[in-house]
């Protein structure tokens, strides 16, 4: 099955500086790469995602990019704040089935 | 997404108790997943469900059981619950008609197993 792993896995950044986490995973046939943010105590909620036909796709102060080769994807959050704080998940699969790395503690410096 | 509920929030039971946990959605979504949290882990599957009369082993299965009651619900069962099934636990929906994968997760149960 599908394996995906998250590097590094906690980051910490200066209020205003960017943020880059990075993903790789295994299985070829993902076409489907979610990013969940999860703060603490809640639930994870989708703050971008991309499809393996897609490059780069791009929200705000928050990117994704692609790699189907060298298969790995990264989030990019630029600007950072306070509120960027959480834990950042990154997913792979397709048909409805994602398997998740284990997340990055992201942790904004004010 | 308050579309996905999940009963309850929290609870404490004892080893060798057996517990329901169950999870509702108004979303419509013909899909359901369950995940196991646990801290520096990520999320785990522990079984999935296609539609009410399809259910599927996840990556963690062993000691849990489902039922899909109907399409907007799913419930996970432990039938004899023990300290490492400790965790914090999540209910999931998607929607196959939709052109993403996305999956929407409810609030979250914490259990505690002493």
């Amino acid at each position: 099955g599908e394996n995906v792993e998250q590097h590094p896995s906690t980051l910490s950044v200066q209020e205003g500086d960017s943020a880059v986490i990075k993903c790789t995973y295994s299985d070829s046939a993902s076409n489907y790469f979610p990013w969940y943010k999860q703060e603490l105590g809640k639930r994870p909620q989708l703050i971008i995602d991309i499809r393996s036909n897609v490059g780069e796709k791009k929200d705000q102060r928050i990117a994704v990019t692609l790699n189907k080769t060298a298969k790995h994807f990264s989030l990019h959050i630029t600007e950072t704040q306070p509120e960027d704080s959480a834990v950042y998940f990154c997913a792979a699969g397709g048909n409805n089935r994602l398997a998740f790395g284990k997340g990055n503690q992201v942790v904004v410096i004010p | 997404d308050a579309d996905v509920t999940q009963t309850p929030r929290n609870r404490i039971t004892k080893t060798g108790k057996r517990i329901m946990l169950e999870c509702s959605q108004t979303k419509g979504h013909d899909r359901m997943y369950w995940y196991r949290q646990d801290p520096g882990l990520g999320l785990q599957l522990i079984y999935y469900s296609f539609d009410v009369k399809d259910i599927n082993k996840g990556e963690i299965s062993d000691g849990y059981s489902v039922s899909r009651q109907a399409q907007a619900k799913f419930s996970l069962s432990l039938e004899s619950a023990i300290p490492n099934q400790t965790a914090l636990y999540f209910c999931a929906t998607s929607d196959s008609r939709e052109p993403t994968d996305t999956q929407y997760f409810g609030p979250g149960t914490r259990l505690t197993v002493l």
